[in-house]
C-alpha cells in the first residue's frame, strides 16, 4: 500500500510569485484535503477535493486554488505569494465518498518559505 | 463556530508516568472527535477516534472518551514510554468542517 506523497519537500519563493504543490493520494483513496500548518499551530483546512470537484473550503482567499486529477492526485496552487503564506502545507487523503468523518492519511508536507 | 482547544505544552514526563492531555470543543451539530499524533520527522497519523457521545477510542495504550456533557475528549495513557514523545493534536469533524487544536508537544524522559 503506497502512502501519501508530497513534492517538493522544501521550497523557497519570493513575495508575489506563484507556487504549485503536488500530492499523490494513498492507493484506493478518492478524496484529498489540503491544510496549512503555521509553526506551533494546528493544521488549518484550506479545501477538499472529491472525485475531481471541490467539496468544501476553509477561510482562505481565492488565490489559493486546487485541482484533482482522474488518478486522484492533486495540486495546490497559490498565486501572489505573501510572507504570511510561509508554512508547512499538508495533504491528506481518505476514502469517504465525500464525508469528512473518515480518518485522514497525511503526507509529510511541503515546507514553503516566502521571502 | 466549530473549534478545538487543547492543553498547551510542552509536557515533559518521566517514563511510566500517567499522561493526560486535555481537549475541549465547541461545535454546531454532532461532531466526530479524533486524536492525531505527529512523531519527529513524520506526518500526522490517526491515533484514535470516537464518533458519538460516550464512545471510547483506544489505540497503543491511549484512550479518550467522548463526553458530550462536558464537551471534552481528553487523551490518557497509564504509563508513557520514551517512544510516545511526539506532538498530539485533538480534532473534530462536523458538517463537512474539520478543525484541529494547536497541538501539545509531549517529551518522555527515560
Amino acid at each position: 500500500e503506497t502512502g501519501v506523497t508530497q513534492s517538493p519537500t522544501h521550497l523557497i519563493k519570493t513575495r508575489g510569485q506563484q507556487v504549485t504543490l503536488r500530492c499523490s493520494s494513498q492507493s484506493g483513496h478518492n478524496t484529498v484535503s489540503w491544510y496549512q500548518q503555521a509553526l506551533g499551530q494546528g493544521p488549518q483546512f484550506i479545501f477538499q477535493y472529491y472525485r475531481e470537484e471541490e467539496n468544501g473550503r476553509g477561510n482562505f482567499p481565492p488565490r489559493f486554488s486546487g485541482l484533482q486529477f482522474p488518478n486522484y492526485s492533486s495540486e495546490l496552487n497559490v498565486n501572489a505569494l505573501e510572507l504570511d503564506d510561509s508554512a508547512l502545507y499538508l495533504c491528506a487523503s481518505s476514502f469517504d465518498g465525500g464525508s469528512y468523518n473518515s480518518p485522514l492519511h497525511f503526507g509529510n508536507g511541503t515546507r514553503l518559505t516566502v521571502t | 463556530g466549530n473549534s478545538v482547544t487543547q492543553m498547551e505544552g510542552p509536557v515533559t514526563l518521566s517514563e511510566e508516568a500517567f499522561l493526560t492531555i486535555n481537549c475541549t470543543y465547541t461545535a454546531t451539530g454532532y461532531p466526530s472527535l479524533f486524536w492525531y499524533v505527529q512523531y519527529p520527522g513524520e506526518g500526522l497519523q490517526l491515533l484514535l477516534k470516537a464518533t458519538k457521545a460516550d464512545d471510547k477510542g483506544s489505540n497503543k495504550g491511549f484512550e479518550a472518551t467522548y463526553r458530550k456533557e462536558t464537551t471534552s475528549f481528553h487523551l490518557e495513557k497509564g504509563s508513557v514510554q520514551v517512544s510516545d514523545s511526539a506532538v498530539y493534536f485533538c480534532a473534530l469533524s462536523v458538517n463537512n468542517d474539520m478543525r484541529f487544536g494547536a497541538g501539545t508537544r509531549l517529551t518522555v524522559k527515560p
